[in-house]
């Protein structure tokens, strides 16, 4: 019953090559974010989908696509890796914004190193 | 640009005590939006508490409360009875709410807290 979930949750790989990470919720929100963890400990927004619909693209660089297949999905794919993309990725949530809601759900990150 | 600025990288504070973590932001917005994040060891980003900036009254939940001084851009987190489950990096976040959709959090640097025994 875990309400946002992410695969993996440790990925390891070589500089060069091409991975995906998978985030699912079942909370029924509308809108998904991507953050990035740098080794300070520094959260900074990636992307954000609304019903599938890209709303935030924080200038990051073309190598990371995200994609929406449905509003309970959002996977982040990074092209051609490199050492600097090491980092926990977090995944989060949260309900409709015209509800007043605007509280974020974060699922449990995934570490990404790259060698 | 919106900023967040958490001037105590690490506290520590023994149980069973107050302590208080400080944070401060800077916008020329009104509608927005402040929350206090934990993250354990176990990295998982656990919401604490949030504050709307249009209510006057300072949130509270159970022994975390803040004090929200708007005019001075000030969002402090106070943890009451601190506990040892209490240690974790505190990372203050705060939200433009706009007729856009496009909310995001900005987080501050965080604080690391320890909670000694």
């Amino acid at each position: 019953d875990t309400a946002v979930s992410q695969t993996p949750k440790y990925l390891v790989t070589q500089m060069g090559n091409d991975k995906s990470i998978k985030c699912e919720q079942n909370l029924g929100h509308d809108t998904m974010y991507w953050y990035k963890q740098d080794s300070k400990k520094f959260l900074k927004i990636m992307f954000s989908y609304n019903n599938k619909e890209l709303i935030i693209n924080e200038t990051v660089p073309n190598r990371f696509s995200p994609k929406s297949p449905d509003k309970a999905h959002l996977n982040l794919h990074i092209n051609s890796l490199e050492l600097g993309d090491s980092a926990v990725y977090f995944c989060a949530s949260s309900p409709y914004r015209l509800a007043g809601f605007y509280e974020q759900y974060f699922g449990p990150g995934t570490r990404l190193t790259v060698t | 640009a919106q900023t967040v600025t958490q001037s105590q990288p690490e506290m520590s504070v023994q149980e069973a005590e107050t302590v208080t973590l400080s944070c401060t932001y800077d916008t020329s917005e009104n509608n927005y939006y402040l929350f206090w994040y934990k993250q354990p060891p176990s990295r998982q980003m656990i919401l604490v508490i949030r504050q709307e900036a249009y209510k006057q009254q300072n949130a509270t939940e159970n022994r975390f409360s803040v004090n929200f001084q708007k005019a001075a851009k000030s969002f402090s987190l106070k943890i009451s009875d601190s506990q040892l489950g209490d240690t974790a990096m505190y990372f203050c976040a705060f939200m433009i709410i706009s007729n856009f959709g496009n909310e995001k959090l900005t987080f501050g640097t965080g604080t690391r807290l320890t909670i000694i025994p």
